[in-house]
């Protein structure tokens, strides 16, 4: 039990177009999701919380108006980097939280913008 | 905030030792300390977790320890094997409503045959 899905596995964009990419609880309603950035060599940085039915919170530094959230069912969130640029080129991980506090990863997205 | 300090960030050891990451936090209410391993290019992957309210567990060959009033965390792999070589990451739970993870800055171990 308790599998997440992520689609894309893998996506290649070029620069100034918009990627979305889904995380799904595939076993599980999962009312807070999570979205995390891991770049090469280092550890997981917390992008932003979701909550099913309202604003998803950002994280300091993260702009919400570049990573779109919308996490508008129990099963189902999505992160959309808007105007993509190289910098922003990154393996992209989410996770759904489960009870009480453990929190299942989904298998990552490779996003390159070239 | 929180934060979560992590040494060393490698290790490197002969099959069969022993090997140990400490890690310090900063939250006096944190009480959910888990620890995920991450292979290059996949997810992180949970392999214990300890509550505030004992101070070791033990699952085979690994084990976690707290110190609560000193808000030191460890792992011990003992008897390493080449698989268990890979990146781990020790896990602060932020308390408050969003139990959102601090994650330290990882150790990567690796086991040499």
């Amino acid at each position: 039990g308790a599998v997440v899905s992520q689609h894309p596995s893998w996506v290649i964009c070029k620069s100034g177009t918009s990627v979305k990419i889904e995380c799904r609880s595939l076993d599980f309603q999962a009312t807070t999701m999570f979205w995390y950035r891991q770049f090469p060599k280092q550890s997981l940085m917390l992008m932003a919380t979701s909550n099913e039915g309202s604003k998803a919170t950002y994280e300091q530094g993260v702009e919400k108006d570049k990573f779109l959230i919308n996490h508008a069912s129990l099963t189902l969130s999505t992160l959309t980097v808007t105007s993509a640029h190289p910098e922003d080129s990154s393996f992209y991980i989410c996770s759904a939280r489960g009870h009480p506090y453990e929190q299942y990863f989904g298998p990552g997205t490779r996003l390159t913008v070239t | 905030g929180e934060n979560v300090e992590q040494h060393p960030s490698t290790l490197s050891v002969q099959e069969g030792d022993s090997a140990v990451i400490k890690c310090t936090y900063s939250d006096s209410a944190s009480n959910y300390f888990p620890w995920y391993k991450q292979e290059l290019g996949k997810r992180p992957q949970l392999i214990i977790d300890i509550r505030s309210n004992v101070g070791e567990k033990k699952d085979q060959r690994i084990a976690v320890t707290l110190n609560k009033t000193a808000k030191h965390f460890s792992l011990h792999i003992t008897e390493t094997q080449p698989e268990d070589s890979a990146v781990y990451f020790c896990v602060e739970v932020a308390q408050g409503g969003s139990e959102k993870l601090v994650f330290g800055k990882g150790t990567k171990l690796t086991v040499n045959p």
